[in-house]
């Protein structure tokens, strides 16, 4: 799978929103973009995933560059049940079935 | 429904001992993954069970670790004498899966087994 580039940390205030980006200049074709998120002592959940249109669900947004060598995952409205740390990866759909999970994004929500 | 359900959640053993490690699917998934995760790092893939084919051992640091899936159904990591570098948590997920829609495959994650080797 390709690889990611992701800032090791950011902050955010509570009720605010958050962009957290990801760069993936390597990205094939035929990858998606998926995200994924850890909460303190849980195991990774899912959060979203695209290949070139900008996607929403309840969770988040996820904006896709239009060359797709980067995207951005938005929490409209940040809680303090956010502060995880999230996880952006490349998929397709000729590699192997494991998750490439890299050293993420921790979050940090102020009160 | 239920979801991916793993123990012990907690496990402490002595060097030199095994251990083993349970994970419950998600009924009907047909992919099943361990993954370890030690303190501060990022996952490493372990293992990879996809219906009765033969599975993907391509992330076992050693031949101390094995893994067994009877059908789609449960699945056990054992560790043989075990060593304190292989202190971590240990993290299984499932998903329902694979061909063509690999790409848009969601994994669902257990969440984990923290072992420590004293």
């Amino acid at each position: 799978d390709a690889k990611t580039t992701q800032p090791n940390s950011m902050e955010s205030n509570e009720e605010e929103p958050v962009h957290l980006p990801c760069n993936h200049s390597t990205i094939s074709g035929t990858d998606y973009i998926h995200w994924y998120r850890q909460l303190p002592s849980q195991g990774p959940e899912y959060v979203i995933h695209g290949l070139t249109s900008n996607v929403n669900n309840r969770m988040a947004s996820l904006a896709i560059a239009e060359d797709r060598k980067s995207s951005t995952l938005i929490l409209h409205r940040a809680t303090l049940r956010d502060a995880a740390v999230y996880y952006c990866i490349l998929r397709d759909n000729f590699g192997n079935e494991k998750l490439t999970f890299g050293t993420g994004t921790r979050l940090t929500i102020i009160p | 429904g239920a979801g991916v359900s793993q123990s012990p959640s907690n496990k402490v053993t002595e060097k030199g001992k095994d251990v083993e490690l349970r994970c419950d699917p998600i009924s009907g998934h047909t992919a099943l993954y361990w993954y370890r995760q030690r303190l501060g790092q990022g996952l490493e893939f372990l293992i990879y069970f996809q219906g009765n084919s033969a599975p993907d051992k391509s992330g076992l640091p050693s031949d101390r670790f094995s893994a067994e899936r009877t059908g789609e159904s449960v699945s056990t990591l054992t560790i043989q004498r075990t060593q304190q570098e292989d202190s971590a948590v240990y993290l299984c997920a499932s998903s329902s899966g694979t061909g063509i829609k690999l790409a848009k495959n969601i994994q669902y994650f257990g969440a984990g087994t923290r072992l420590s080797v004293l």
